[in-house]
């Protein structure tokens, strides 16, 4: 059974620091990995996706890696602000016939002014 | 750009009532899925559909039933609600399998 774990479950910052945020899954069988933002009480916002024979994706001031075979993934978030303050999610999907998102609890990322 | 659709987005129901919640995918997308976030956890897969047909299955209690309409929206109904069904449904679409899936502002169920 997958099972995906992220960590620091929070972490505050002064802003304009870089930071990255950790995410390992159990079984590197995965289709792909996708990151999520995640404000309070809100949707889940896609951020970024990697497939499996990617290593790495960019989007602005974000930056995802893959490392398929150590099952373990990483967002880098270059000069942190203040409205990057959320819950931080990655998600992946496993081989092997179901096409369900297992996520992992979070990040709390807080940005302070 | 067109998202995905929840409503109601705020919902509030007695215990042993029947609540129905929609789902509007983006537009062409073939593959809907139901989560739950419960307070504070990471959310659940319930159920999804690939074509109007039932393509997985995960915790959904049998209290639970969805079914997608030939227009590509999903309906989750929940009957017998308790207490323990509040929580953040969400909805998400993908325009095929194993691609980005793109997700609803979700529907806050509120059980007194």
């Amino acid at each position: 059974k997958q099972e995906v774990t992220q960590i620091p479950a929070a972490l505050s910052v002064p802003e304009g620091e870089n930071l990255v945020l950790n995410c390992s899954f159990t079984d590197s069988a995965i289709y792909n990995l996708q990151w999520f933002r995640q404000d309070p009480g809100k949707g889940l916002t896609s951020l970024l996706l990697i497939q499996s024979s990617q290593r790495e994706q960019t989007s602005g001031r974000l930056n995802a890696s893959l490392d398929k075979s150590s099952g373990r993934s990483t967002l880098y978030i270059a000069a942190s602000q203040p409205g990057d303050s959320a819950t931080y999610l990655c998600a992946v999907i496993t081989q092997g016939g179901s096409e369900k998102l297992v996520f992992g609890k979070g990040t709390k990322l807080t940005v302070n002014p | 750009a067109a998202g995905v659709i929840q409503s109601p987005r705020h919902l509030i129901k007695e215990k042993r009532e029947t609540a129905t919640l929609k789902c509007y995918p983006i537009p062409r997308h073939d593959t809907v899925y139901w989560y739950q976030q419960g307070p504070g956890q990471d959310p659940q897969f319930l159920i999804s559909f690939y074509e109007k047909m039932q393509s997985d299955k995960g915790s959904i209690p049998d209290r639970f039933s969805a079914q997608q309409f030939s227009d590509y929206h999903s309906e989750l109904n929940m009957s017998s609600l308790e207490l323990g069904d509040s929580a953040l449904y969400f909805c998400a679409s993908t325009p095929r399998a194993y691609t980005e899936a793109f997700f609803g502002q979700g529907t806050r169920l509120t059980v007194v």
